[in-house]
């Protein structure tokens, strides 16, 4: 059962344009929701997060964006560098007990940016 | 700092085998959580452990066991390997209180061939 879901495998997107990667949910339990990305033979690195009672957070070039109506997020990249070609991973956390935490992932969209 | 360290990088087992995977947490972390990434898929949550014993646990059968030892450094064990197993295997570790945050560190994985 695929709680998060990334339904584009990839994006191309042109240097210095705006990259938007989107990621859709179904559990209304979550309440925390992050992206990360991911290079080859590297583990996932934590990009930015948000909190369900935001709906908007801001890092620098990175703005994420939820609308909990539409249990949807995206991740917005302004502007776009080749050094951002990776794979992003959306991911959410339902409330438990003492933080003890279950990440549920997205399958990930790999995104090229292209000089 | 050396970060989330995991061995080995490369495993290949045949059918039926036992395996087991080690992963060592950033300094100053006490929770190790132990994710399974197959081919174009993302991570899957198999369990978490915190003070020794297991704390949250995904969807996955009773083959996947693992430990946590008094340093927090953890193992993962998969008996009976069948070729499914194949994948991609991250550990990833935070600090109890935090593992919503950007606090949770991932290593750069153990990829397991299974023939």
């Amino acid at each position: 059962d695929q709680q998060v879901k990334q339904n584009s495998p990839s994006l191309s997107v042109q240097e210095g344009r705006i990259s938007i990667l989107n990621c859709d949910y179904t559990n209304s339990m979550f309440d925390y929701f992050l992206w990360y990305k991911k290079y080859p033979a590297e583990g996932p690195t934590f990009l930015i997060s948000i909190s369900s009672i935001k709906d908007k957070n801001e890092d620098g070039r990175f703005t994420v964006f939820l609308n909990k109506s539409a249990k949807h997020l995206s991740l917005h990249i302004v502007p776009s560098q080749p050094g951002d070609s990776a794979v992003y991973f959306c991911a959410a956390l339902a409330p438990t007990l003492y933080n003890f935490n279950k990440f549920y992932f997205g399958s990930g969209t790999k995104l090229n940016v292209k000089p | 700092d050396a970060g989330v360290t995991q061995s080995p990088t490369h495993l290949i087992k045949t059918r039926g085998q036992q395996v087991t995977l080690r992963c060592s947490p950033k300094s100053g972390h006490d929770t190790v959580s132990w994710y399974q990434q197959a081919l174009g898929q993302g991570p899957q949550f198999i369990f978490q452990y915190y003070e020794e014993e297991e704390r949250q646990r995904g969807n996955f059968p009773d083959r996947f066991s693992g430990h946590q030892f008094p340093n927090y450094s953890s193992e993962l064990n998969v008996n009976a390997l069948l070729l499914g197993d194949s994948a991609l295997y991250l550990c990833a570790s935070s600090k109890l209180g935090l593992a919503g945050t950007s606090e949770q560190y991932f290593g750069p994985g153990t990829r397991l061939t299974v023939t």
